[in-house]
């Protein structure tokens, strides 16, 4: 089945990091590039991170730059999403989402269900 | 990187048409070619129905239409359908490897 699953969402102190994954099956992950987009409660859909499937080309929300770090390993079909130094405002619903363009401008053809994170005190 | 400005809410009975505006800039939508929307039933996956402007993924119905004029893309619904009633979210790359997402319409069939 094609698909992708989220991992590492949950209860995080302020100022803390959190490591979410995503493994993907189904399809040949390095053919893909990869997003993060996180919905923050009663909000609509923010775009958080992008990497192409080379790992060439990153980008960041400036709302996450600095803080987030993507990464992927092909080998393992897994996307990475590093967050450090969180605040309440990083609370949200994450979603790995697919893009089967070569230089990831945004075709978002498959989505996980989300893992939800959600920072507090 | 601001959040592409759509309308808050949409609404048609059935077998109307409805649009849905997304404005943007010159630095994201006035540039490329690469708006994309998608269709949002809360506490599902949102699902893509338009990329590329105005083309539409296999098995997406050709009710739904997309169009772009300079800083603003628009997608169609014809047509409407109960099942339409949804969130909807505009999407344009905006250079250096980024991308925003619009503010999200929620469209009501009446």
């Amino acid at each position: 089945e094609v698909q992708l699953v989220e991992s590492g969402g949950g209860l995080v102190q302020p100022g803390r990091s959190l490591r979410l994954s995503c493994t993907a099956s189904g399809f040949s992950f390095d053919d893909y590039a990869m997003h993060w987009v996180r919905q923050r409660p009663g909000k609509g859909l923010e775009w958080v991170s992008g990497v192409i499937w080379n790992s060439v080309h990153i980008g960041y929300a400036d709302s996450v730059k600095g803080r987030f770090t993507i990464s992927r390993d092909n080998a393992r079909n897994s996307l990475y999403l590093q967050m450090d130094s969180l605040s309440p405002e990083d609370t949200a619903l994450y979603f790995c989402v697919r893009d089967p363009t070569v230089t990831g401008v945004g075709r978002l053809d498959l989505w996980g269900q989300g893992t939800l994170v959600t920072v507090s005190s | 990187q601001s959040a592409l400005t759509q309308p808050r809410s949409v609404s048609g009975s059935p077998g109307q048409s409805v649009t849905i505006s997304c404005t943007g800039t010159g630095a994201d939508i006035g540039s490329y070619n690469y708006v994309s929307w998608y269709q949002h039933h809360p506490g599902k996956a949102p699902k893509l129905i338009i990329y590329d402007v105005n083309k539409r993924p296999s098995g997406v119905p050709d009710r739904f239409s997309g169009s772009k004029s300079g800083i603003t893309a628009s997608l169609t619904i014809s047509g409407l359908q109960t099942d339409d009633e949804a969130d909807y979210y505009c999407y344009s790359y905006a250079g250096s490897n980024t991308g925003v997402f619009g503010t999200g319409a929620k469209v009501t069939v009446l």
